[in-house]
Order: C-alpha cells, then sequence, then structure tokens
C-alpha cells in the first residue's frame, strides 16, 4: 500500500539549532513531494514541493528539502530555526496513478525553545 | 489567509443532532475536499469533488453526507455521529483533481473542530 513516514512524532530544539525532518514513501515510482506547515490554530500551509528538476527544492521561510530518489526520502532542513517555526511538520505526496490524491504521514510536532 | 474559508471554527454537538459544515473557496478552483485530521493519525482524505462531481468516497460512514452544489461551496452534513468522530475537519481545494502536477497543488482552510459528545 502507499503510505508516507515520518520518523519523528515531536522535536524539541534550542533556537539557532539546525533542523532535519524526515520523511519516506513507500512507493519507487513518479511522485510529487509536499511539505505542509500547520501553526497552531492555524490552516495547513504549503512549504515546499518538488515535481521534477533540481532535487533540492527551495521553500519559504528559509526551508529547503532534498529529493532522494534511491532512498524514498524528502527530508525537511533548516539550517537555524526560531521559536516562530515551532508547529507541526507534514510531508504528503501525489503517488503516480492515484488521481492527485494527496497521501500524509502523521507529522512532526517542532518545539523550539527560545 | 489561504482563499479556503471553513464555518464553523468549532461545533459541539450531541450523538442525535444534526449539524453542517461549509467551506467556500475564493480560487476559482474545480476540485474540493473533505479530511479528518485525528490526533496521532495522518490526514484521511474522505471525499473528493471534481467540477461537483464526486470522484472519491474513501469508505466514508453514511452519517457523513457530502454536498456540491458548486465549485465554489462545499458542505459536510452531519447526523447520529459518534464519540470517535471528533475530530478537525479539514476543507481544501485545487485548480483541478489531475495527474498533471502543476494543478494538483492543494491548498488548505483552517478546519472546524468538531466535538460529539
Amino acid at each position: 500500500a502507499q503510505s508516507v513516514s515520518q520518523h519523528n512524532h515531536h522535536v524539541i530544539l534550542s533556537e539557532a539549532a539546525s533542523l532535519e525532518l524526515g520523511c519516506n514513501y513507500s512507493y519507487g515510482g513518479t511522485v510529487n513531494l509536499f511539505w505542509y506547515v500547520q501553526y497552531p490554530g492555524q490552516h495547513l500551509q504549503l512549504l515546499l514541493k518538488y515535481f521534477s528538476g533540481d532535487p533540492l527544492v527551495k521553500g519559504i521561510k528559509g526551508f529547503e528539502a532534498e529529493f532522494i530518489k534511491s532512498k524514498f526520502s524528502f527530508n525537511l532542513r533548516k539550517p537555524s530555526v526560531q521559536w516562530s517555526d515551532t508547529a507541526e511538520y507534514f510531508c504528503a505526496v501525489i503517488f503516480r496513478g492515484s488521481q492527485g490524491n494527496l497521501i500524509f504521514g502523521k507529522g512532526t510536532k517542532l518545539s523550539v525553545k527560545p | 489567509e489561504t482563499g479556503v474559508t471553513q464555518t464553523p471554527r468549532h461545533l459541539v454537538m450531541g450523538m442525535t443532532n444534526k449539524k453542517s459544515l461549509k467551506c467556500e473557496q475564493h480560487l476559482g478552483h474545480n476540485a474540493m475536499y473533505w479530511y479528518k485530521q485525528s490526533a496521532k493519525k495522518p490526514l484521511e482524505l474522505m471525499f473528493v469533488y471534481n467540477f461537483k462531481e464526486q470522484t472519491e468516497n474513501n469508505s466514508v460512514p453514511s452519517r457523513f453526507s457530502p454536498e456540491c452544489p458548486n465549485s465554489s461551496h462545499l458542505f459536510l452534513h452531519l447526523h447520529t455521529l459518534q464519540p470517535e468522530d471528533s475530530a478537525l475537519y479539514l476543507c481544501a481545494s485545487s485548480q483541478e483533481r489531475v495527474e498533471v502536477m502543476a494543478k494538483n497543488i492543494q491548498y488548505f482552510g483552517a478546519g472546524t473542530r468538531l466535538s460529539v459528545l
């Protein structure tokens, strides 16, 4: 079955620490990849996306993600987190043949200590 | 704001009540989606509408009944719900529901927090 795994349920960092959140997906075919962020009480917001081309994708707010096809991974990174990055982060995948349906991971809650 | 508005933001209902959730998008999109977000579980796709036609029902119990009168509005009618139906219900829209990549980007509303007593 098609699935998306986010390995970390809750990550706690201090400000200025570097961030890497893991995301792996189950399928070896063509995929579209997304990271969404949900700040407390707010809507899911698209951070970045990968469709094709350069596997290193830059998003908003200093986030980036790298698509590694051989590892079925799309990890999210940020060199230096801020308190305002405290939120829940969701990896999502559209698998070829799914007619555009997004499959989400369970999410990773990030808490940044000031 | 994403251009997708959901009302109400919070809803408390008894198991015998009937209520409706509303979603409206101002993005000119043609596809709309209902998701259920429960704690510690992935977002679950419930229903998909494309050009007002229901194209997906993800084995959702009949106590949830969607309605899409036009491409801008989506409703979720609720009746005789169970406590385990308590969750955040999210609406999303995209340009279309197709394999073409750029049209698949989904924009989400802030959700309705539903509590069933």
